[in-house]
């Protein structure tokens, strides 16, 4: 069964540190999404990316973060500057037609800032 | 503010229990409802629910939704220590919206 990638599972960082993480997605979907869920709480949606644009992003994701597809395979979230809070877990997601037939996760990167 | 709220947030049974859990929502328009389960880190795909009264099953789990009273229930039927999981009920406001929102989810204990 096709899957969402997403590289590397554990990352640690300085704090005011610059991270990229990234994400293959499924090869025919054309969304693609970040959530991010800090331990104990609950899923939440950063960003949706369609057609080389941001479609939609959270009150969360504000100008410390960007998202890029810089090839054809390759889907990227930047964290500039790291915070403590910003230590979560970040999955990527993709999806065919959209959200209104759902969509595959990967399995996460846990970020943990120090 | 788009609300979705689950309970119970823990639940242990014994293995060949049947369980039900709660999801109730509150959002300016909505489209879909959906149930994942998170085990280890992924959540994985369940069900998604788009019309009152009509009961989605795969094997010894089913989902319905309700519209009117705004909640959905998933059951679980003769569990098994392999459901042992965070189920997460998330739902899609619509209106153009590509996000879901999702519930603090349940932790799903099953003892043998």
């Amino acid at each position: 069964e096709p899957e969402v990638t997403q590289t590397p599972s554990h990352q640690v960082t300085q704090m005011g540190q610059e991270v990229i993480l990234r994400c293959v997605p499924i090869s025919n979907h054309l969304y693609f999404y970040w959530y991010r869920q800090i331990l104990g709480q609950k899923v939440e949606f950063l960003v949706s990316f369609y057609n080389n644009e941001i479609s939609e992003k959270s009150e969360i994701f504000d100008d410390q973060f960007s998202v890029e597809r810089p090839d054809g395979s390759n889907f990227t979230l930047k964290i500039r500057s790291t915070k403590l809070e910003d230590s979560a877990m970040y999955f990527c997601a993709s999806s065919e037609s959209g959200i209104n037939y759902g969509y595959t996760f990967g399995s996460g990167t846990r970020l943990t800032v120090v | 503010e788009d609300k979705v709220v689950q309970s119970p947030l823990s639940l242990v049974v014994h293995e060949g229990d049947t369980v039900t859990l709660n999801c109730s929502y509150e959002v300016t328009n909505f489209r879909s409802l959906l149930w994942y389960k998170q085990e280890k880190k992924a959540p994985t795909f369940l069900f998604m629910l788009t019309s009152s009264g009509i009961e989605k099953k795969s094997g010894r789990l089913s989902s319905i939704l309700d519209k009117k009273e705004l909640f959905s229930i998933l059951n679980i039927t003769a569990t098994q220590t392999g459901d042992s999981a965070v189920y997460l009920c998330a739902v899609h406001p619509g209106g153009g919206a590509q996000k879901l929102v999702f519930g603090q989810g349940t932790r799903l204990t099953i003892n043998p």
